[in-house]
């Protein structure tokens, strides 16, 4: 168990829709990032938040957005969603986020499936 | 831009035998190397890292070491067990995002 939890586990939806994922860092990260696992693209960062603040941006959709609230859980929410988008989304979180060399910690995952 | 290329899988190995996953990467500067592990239905795991040319990362008898002049970092163990299926993500910290680029991940089954 890493520490990091996110829920849902599951969900399921239908195209056009949205929805939010759910993060809470493990205790003591201040930063928070978020993930994309899909089968043919692989793991591809989405977004970093440190501290309440955006830090780092990846390949993430402009339909996507993302939070991070003042008791640092974080959000993920994903609208007009497209069969595409169907994926596995992971939280990950670390101390700082600034080091090199800071190991990140992952969640378990959130599985979306647009149908 | 940075990226990390990993061997294909999968690999299919017998119990006690020797693995290798190879893993090369392309980085501007001296990232940081990390191995991960995502069993079935979980999320990733740390399993390994190397911050500097030469370390070498360790852990439940993995072991990779970081290669500058070879831009590597090949995960190696000496003798599988069956628990030790799963996918095997090589990454680097690095990019214009400053943050973790995987490689596609090496799915490993190991029978017994």
């Amino acid at each position: 168990d890493s520490g990091v939890t996110q829920t849902p586990k599951h969900l399921i939806t239908a195209t056009g829709q949205r929805v939010t994922l759910r993060c809470s860092p493990r205790s003591g990260d201040l930063s928070v990032y978020w993930y994309q696992q899909s089968l043919d693209q692989g793991l591809q960062f989405l977004i970093q938040y440190y501290n309440g603040e955006e830090r780092a941006k990846g390949n993430i959709l402009e339909r996507f957005s993302a939070q991070q609230f003042p008791d640092l859980h974080s959000e993920l929410n994903l609208s007009s969603l497209e069969l595409g988008d169907s994926a596995l989304y992971f939280c990950a979180s670390s101390v700082r986020g600034t080091l090199n060399s800071e190991t990140q910690y992952f969640g378990p995952g959130t599985r979306l499936l647009v149908l | 831009g940075d990226s990390v290329t990993q061997m294909e899988g999968p690999v299919t190995l017998s119990e006690e035998a020797c693995l290798t996953i190879n893993c090369t990467y392309t980085a501007t500067g001296y990232p940081s190397l990390f191995w991960y592990v995502q069993y079935p239905g979980e999320g990733l795991q740390l399993l390994l890292k190397a911050t500097k040319a030469d370390d070498k990362g360790s852990n439940k008898g993995f072991e990779a070491t970081y290669r500058k002049e070879t831009t590597s970092f090949h995960l190696e163990k000496g003798s599988v067990q069956v628990s030790d299926s799963a996918v095997y993500f090589c990454a680097l910290f690095g990019g214009s995002q400053g943050n973790l680029i995987f490689g596609k991940g090496t799915k490993l089954s190991v029978k017994p």
